[in-house]
């Protein structure tokens, strides 16, 4: 079975600097995907970025990048410049061929001002 | 992107009484899924809703408790049946358009059993 790990529960950033998240996921899968989720405190889940396993170029998108290192299994989040509205939990998922996400157990960031 | 509205939003109830949760999506969607979270915890899966069939449960939950409808490509319930104080958490609906898309979640269900 599937697993994911985020083995830091909180993280804390000063506005402007830039912090990583990581994750490790343990699978036996060839193909599938992984993905970042914000949940700020209003509880929506939001999608901040997707990385194909298949592809070998990190993803970007805007102030966030992944570093996909898929022979070790590790998908880290770089938030870049942070800002106060980045404050949230974050989530690490895994997305199996059957279309099911696993999540690991959340990273909560706080934004210094 | 699909737009899912999940009712209520959230609901204080009696232990032993049941609720049904409602999933309204603004298109038609290949995948449908339900999730719990606990309080203070991550996400785990409960289960596919198919539509058509029976819903496919993950380890540990069972149809008695948590019964599913899919009637259609846009719409599904959960019911929590026979709460306890233990069934307190937020449920979401997910929707996905097929293998690798992102998943896209409802504002989620905030249950309490009092």
């Amino acid at each position: 079975a599937q697993t994911v790990t985020q083995s830091q529960p909180e993280m804390s950033v000063q506005e402007a600097e830039t912090v990583t998240l990581s994750c490790t996921y343990d699978t036996s899968e060839s193909d599938y995907y992984l993905f970042w989720y914000k949940q700020p405190p209003s509880r929506q889940m939001i999608l901040v970025i997707r990385q194909e396993a298949y592809k070998q170029q990190n993803a970007t998108e805007n102030r966030f990048s992944v570093n996909f290192q898929k022979a070790a299994k590790s998908f880290s989040l770089k938030i870049s410049d942070s800002q106060l509205g980045d404050a949230a939990m974050y989530f690490c998922a895994y997305r199996s061929a059957r279309g099911k996400l696993i999540f690991g157990q959340g990273t909560e960031l706080s934004v210094k001002p | 992107s699909a737009v899912i509205s999940q009712k209520p939003s959230r609901d204080i109830c009696q232990r032993g009484t049941s609720l049904t949760i409602q999933c309204q999506v603004d298109s038609q969607v290949t995948m449908m899924f339900w999730y719990r979270q606990q309080p203070g915890q991550s996400l785990t899966l409960i289960a596919t809703a198919n539509q058509g069939s029976e819903a496919t449960y993950e380890s540990g939950f069972v149809i008695d408790k948590f019964p599913i409808s899919r009637p259609n490509l846009t719409f599904s319930t959960l019911t929590v049946s026979n709460m306890s104080p233990e069934d307190s958490s937020i449920y979401l609906c997910s929707v996905g358009q097929g293998e690798g898309t992102e998943a896209f979640f409802g504002q989620g269900t905030r249950l309490t059993v009092v």
